[in-house]
């Protein structure tokens, strides 16, 4: 199954332009994850935010949340060349244990 | 954070013989891990949830008899594709809950392998 729908599926920007990513989920939720995979690589995790959070902050990157509209954001800000790679959310569905993610935004910072 | 390692990182192998994939939580125990599929330029399925010393719990879809999981140890957890076909050509990562998260529906992150690629000719 999956849970979270992501928007754009793909982004090209300029180095040091801002990047924002959204994500639309379907169910309740604990918390949602933001995941970074370059291409053929594993996974690595930027962010989690619970469901009694709104905003949270990690270096670049700022997450929002608004569980009313079941959705959050991704923003990047000045983006650099090797912030090209896919950007998931992922949530846990229905507040299982198990997590499930979006279809992904491939982002793509041009020089 | 804690890590989780995959083995092997890619594989090669004919039609119609089985692969096993191996997935180890290195610095931490493990009862939960879960086994995700990922086709070309799509995002992770879940497949299953390994429970270790119990039966794996398979998502709609995934036919256990193909997809063999096996979690013998609170620190590993085994995916074996058996009868291969190049359709299940894929990207296979497994992942394994945060030990620090204080009851399954207080999830916390979950740590992932770096994945294996798997071949079929």
């Amino acid at each position: 199954s999956q849970q979270g729908e992501e928007d754009p599926q793909a982004l090209s920007i300029q180095e040091g332009e801002n990047a924002t990513m959204n994500c639309s989920y379907k169910t309740s939720i604990n918390n949602l994850q933001w995941y970074r995979q370059n291409s053929g690589r594993g996974l690595v995790h930027l962010i989690l935010i619970r469901s009694n959070e709104r905003e949270k902050h990690s270096g670049r990157l700022r997450v929002t949340l608004d569980t009313s509209k079941k959705s959050s954001s991704l923003l990047i800000t000045a983006s650099r060349a090797a912030d090209t790679a896919s950007y998931f959310c992922a949530t846990d569905e229905n507040r299982d244990d198990k997590i499930i993610f979006g279809k992904g935004t491939r982002l793509h910072i041009l020089p | 954070g804690a890590v989780v390692s995959q083995h092997p990182s890619r594989v090669i192998c004919k039609s119609g013989t089985s692969v096993k994939i191996e997935c180890r939580s290195l610095d931490f125990q493990a009862t939960t891990m879960f086994w995700y599929r990922q086709f070309p330029k799509q995002s992770l399925m879940l497949m299953a949830t390994s429970n270790e010393g119990s039966k794996a719990t398979y998502e709609q879809g995934v036919e256990k008899d193909k997809f063999l999981i096996n979690h013998a140890s609170l620190t590993l957890s085994t995916l074996t594709v058996t009868s291969a076909h190049p359709e299940d050509s894929s990207f296979y990562i497994c992942s394994a809950r945060s030990p620090l998260a204080p009851t399954p529906a207080y999830n916390s992150e979950q740590f992932f392998g770096p994945g294996t690629r798997l071949t079929v000719l």
